[in-house]
């Protein structure tokens, strides 16, 4: 199984809302990443765990809040959210110290 | 921060063309990958290339890697329309934790 599943698919909250997004991966990575991707432009490193302890955190606002409760799954929660927030949020996992990274199909996410 | 930046931002060419892709970064690195991303989804990896190599091939890809100049190009044989997507330059920075930082991207457009 080389899958990274990413849920739900498509996410609309208003600004007061709490709302998680999810990953899972069964290869064994140990690493594994939140990056957030605006309309044309790069993926962004947000959060980076290696073996379930959060190494990287690329000065993310608190409003997002990492969690990765064991090696197969990461979370992201999200509370009171601004509409610049809205954007494609991909995570992905990698053997710790080699980056070839699996990619899940990422959460659009629209802060209304 | 960003570390790759692509050459050119968008190609457009026919079927059976070839396609050359550039990107240039800024650090030392260990390594530097491509990777796909179709319509603004999930990153594909298609290619690896380590700091002490300098060209590598797979399947109709030809990537090369000049680390003295601080650029790689990804070659795309024989196009097809389903190679129609965006391609992306990331490394991880020599001394780093073995985050990915991407380029800005090339966006394909292969006409049939």
């Amino acid at each position: 199984d080389t899958e990274v599943t990413q849920t739900p698919k498509h996410l609309v909250m208003g600004m007061t809302n709490k709302k998680s997004l999810k990953c899972e991966q069964h290869m064994g990575h140990r690493a594994m990443y939140w990056y957030k991707q605006k309309a044309k432009k790069p993926p962004e490193l947000m959060f980076v765990y290696s073996y379930e302890k959060l190494s990287i955190n690329e000065s993310v606002p608190s409003r997002f809040s990492p969690e990765c409760p064991n090696s197969s799954l990461l979370n992201l929660h999200l509370h009171a959210l601004q509409p610049e927030d809205s954007a494609l949020y991909l995570c992905a996992s990698s053997q710790v110290g080699w980056t070839e990274a699996f990619f899940g199909q990422g959460t659009r996410l629209t802060v209304v | 921060s960003q570390q790759g930046e692509e050459d050119p931002q968008a190609l457009s060419i026919q079927e059976g063309e070839n396609a050359t892709m550039n990107c240039s970064y800024k650090t030392s690195i260990n390594n530097l990958q491509w990777y796909r991303q179709n319509s603004g989804r999930g990153l594909v990896h298609l290619i690896l290339i380590r700091s002490n190599e300098r060209e590598k091939h797979s399947g109709r890809l030809r990537v090369t890697l000049d680390t003295s100049k601080k650029s790689s190009s990804l070659l795309i044989t024989a196009s097809r329309a389903a190679d129609t997507a965006s391609y992306f330059c990331a490394t991880d920075e020599a001394g780093s934790q073995g985050n990915l930082i991407f380029g800005k991207g090339t966006k394909l457009s292969v006409k049939p």
